[in-house]
């Protein structure tokens, strides 16, 4: 099946410090949708994007759908204690109407 | 928050024997979905719904049945727990194809011994 590696699997970062992280995939998708994740909650969309190319930010978030559209990337700039949790990455292809996740990056935040 | 409620929350069970776990929404979205997460997989797809009494396994789908008698309800059974199935299980809804914001519930965990 269709795998989506995310890099890197850990961070540890200053507050403060801008953060960026990236998913690939052997395949193309159509939509790329980055999740957070917090203890014990389910995963909260933070950005969707549809077009390959497109650049598209939420509050301090930035993400962009790569051109080959086989990679997404995410940027967090100025973080915060709570960037804190797991992020994921998701691909859609369309007809097959299933969202496939990467493994996730957790992203711990210092004082 | 979109509104999808899972029960039960936590669960735990002896191998063997079979476990529902539900799945409820009040958006009226047509897409449903079951994902597991495990340390180290991510989010892997179980089973999904299309419409009531429309589903579809997904990536890792063996050992587990679905079904959707109602727009509202997904239903997620193991039929014979195994220790391999201890795990946390999310509910997913999602309006449309063309839409694919899918927005998540809560979680089960559960526990098979």
């Amino acid at each position: 099946g269709q795998q989506l590696n995310q890099s890197p699997q850990s961070m540890f970062i200053q507050e403060g410090e801008d953060v960026s992280m990236n998913c690939t995939s052997s395949s193309i998708f159509n939509t790329w949708l980055w999740y957070k994740q917090d203890p014990g909650e389910g995963p909260v969309l933070l950005i969707a994007l549809y077009k390959a190319g497109e650049l598209t930010s939420n509050g301090r978030l930035t993400a962009q759908f790569g051109i080959t559209r086989k990679d997404s990337f995410l940027n967090i700039s100025a973080s915060i204690p709570s960037d804190v949790g797991i992020y994921f990455c998701a691909g859609f292809l369309g007809t097959a109407s299933k969202l496939t996740f990467g493994t996730g990056t957790r992203l711990q935040v210092t004082l | 928050d979109a509104g999808i409620t899972q029960s039960p929350r936590h669960k735990v069970t002896e191998t063997g024997t079979p476990v529902t776990l539900r799945c409820h929404q009040t958006e009226n979205h047509r897409y449903m979905y079951w994902y597991r997460q495990d340390p180290g997989h991510g989010l892997r797809l179980i089973h999904y719904s299309y419409g009531v009494k429309d589903t579809d396994k997904g990536e890792v789908s063996d050992g587990y049945s679905v079904s959707r008698s109602k727009t509202e309800d997904f239903l997620l059974t193991l039929e014979s727990a195994t220790s391999s199935q201890t795990s946390v299980y999310f509910c997913a809804i999602s309006e449309t194809t063309l839409n694919t914001e899918a927005f998540f519930g809560q979680g089960t965990r559960l526990t098979v011994v």
